[in-house]
């Protein structure tokens, strides 16, 4: 069984800083996608990075990055420069390369940004 | 483009009665996911499709609960009879092959 756990319920961070949110996962698959999703109070998911397993470079998208450690099963997201707009609940999804596709999410994060 | 188009935003309704959430996908996607979000247990699949075929229903809570995805472009969950304890955020999601799947907005169901 796939599993991903999310360990911190809540983070804060103060405007323009840095902050690091924390993901780990279980899979006996060799090749998976690793996801993070917003899901801001307007209750959308939106899809903030992408990474595919086979690959050793983290993903950047902007100012959001990962730190992606295969043997350590381990998918950190850094936002750099937050700002007020990254206030949202943050979901580390993962998805098998065969057979079930579906998403396995962990319990997600609130981040708060302080002005 | 059009998104993942999902009706109706809010349903409220008395225990016992028929609920029908529906869903749109993307257009040119040939896989669609059913998802529950609730405070107790996150966010959970509970079926998806590949084209236009039921997947894996492993999620589905019980008989109560029904799918249908008649053609590429429409699919419908059910639920009858509807109980308190269904009360949830509901999303469809869709995708093409290997890509991410987007979400709709999500359907808010109450059930008094």
């Amino acid at each position: 069984a796939q599993t991903v756990t999310q360990s911190q319920p809540e983070m804060s961070v103060q405007e323009a800083e840095t902050v690091t949110l924390s993901c780990t996962y279980d899979t006996s698959e060799s090749d998976y996608y690793l996801f993070w999703y917003k899901q801001p109070p307007s209750r959308q998911m939106i899809l903030v990075i992408r990474q595919e397993a086979y690959k050793q470079q983290n993903a950047t998208e902007n100012r959001f990055s990962v730190n992606f450690q295969k043997a350590a099963k381990s998918f950190s997201l850094k936002i750099s420069d937050s700002q007020l707009g990254d206030a949202a609940m943050y979901f580390c999804a993962l998805r098998g390369e065969r057979g079930a596709q579906k998403l396995v999410f962990g319990q997600g994060t609130r981040l708060t940004i302080n002005p | 483009d059009a998104g993942v188009i999902q009706s109706p935003r809010h349903e409220v309704t008395e225990m016992g009665q028929e609920v029908t959430l529906r869903c749109k996908p993307i257009s040119g996607h040939n896989s669609l996911f059913w998802y529950r979000q609730t405070m107790m247990r996150g966010l959970e699949l509970l079926i998806y499709f590949n084209n236009n075929v039921p997947i894996d229903d492993s999620g589905m809570p019980e008989d109560r609960f029904s799918a249908k995805m008649p053609n590429a472009s429409f699919s419908t969950l059910k639920i009858q009879p509807s109980e308190p304890r269904d009360s949830a955020v509901y999303f469809c999601a869709s995708s093409l092959g290997n890509q991410p799947q987007h979400f709709g907005d999500g359907t808010r169901l109450s059930i008094l």
